[in-house]
């Protein structure tokens, strides 16, 4: 199983959205409802921002929201904030208990 | 308070054997798939594979099977990830990661193990 395609990075001034897409197959991202969002910050482990495509848990911004439309999923981040910069994951089930991640996406707060 | 503490960092050379650990405490250990995820230096995120303690049901990803080998000893509570000769293409920070089963996703992480392998 490959990589989920992400772009390498994104920005946005402060008070402005980013949408940053993750794209796989009818294997993984197309084949279910099961995508998740990664965020990275330097040097720390990651956190889960959003699961089940759109769900967010508890303690995570409502600024956060993720959709999915065929084999893409989008992550995109309204009103951005300077501690929104990071390192930004998707990950999907692939079916038989095997997950995939994607490339990763640089968030960068101009 | 759920939480995942790994074992410490690792340098070796190429060729010798390790094995690291990540301790789960606050959960059921046996009712959750615990997993690891490497990332190479200033790289992205890879999920290896995950192992359920209940049962020791374990599954790889393609791309590391056969490289690694995830194990579980539920009676303390600790996952493994053991390499039989490491490589220099292995130095990478590693992660352990709780897999919520339901949610298809992961809620909780390690703090990481640095591996580092030269000669």
């Amino acid at each position: 199983q490959s990589a989920l395609t992400q772009p390498p990075s994104a920005s946005g001034s402060p008070g402005q959205s980013v949408t940053i897409s993750c794209t796989g197959t009818s294997s993984d991202v197309g084949g279910y409802n099961y995508v998740s969002w990664y965020q990275q910050h330097p040097g720390k482990a990651p956190k889960l921002m959003i699961y089940e495509v759109s769900k967010r848990p508890s303690g995570v911004p409502d600024r956060f929201s993720g959709s999915k439309s065929g084999n893409t999923a989008s992550l995109t981040v309204s009103g951005l904030q300077a501690e929104d910069e990071a390192d930004y994951y998707c990950s999907s089930y692939a079916g038989s208990n095997n997950f995939v991640f994607g490339t990763g996406t640089k968030v960068t707060v101009l | 308070e759920v939480q995942l503490v790994q074992s410490g960092a690792e340098v070796k050379k190429p060729g010798e054997s390790l094995k690291i650990s990540c301790k789960g405490s606050g959960y059921s250990f046996t009712s959750y798939w615990i997993g690891w995820v490497r990332q190479m230096p200033g790289k992205g995120l890879e999920w290896m594979g995950i192992i359920y303690p209940g049962d020791s049901d374990t599954r790889y990803s393609p791309s590391f099977q056969g490289q690694v080998t995830i194990s579980a000893d539920k009676s303390i509570s600790t996952a493994y990830l053991q390499w039989s000769s490491l490589k220099a293409s292995d130095t990478a920070m590693y992660y352990c990661a709780r897999h919520e089963e339901a949610r298809r996703s992961i809620d909780y992480w390690g703090q990481g193990t640095l591996v580092t392998v030269s000669s």
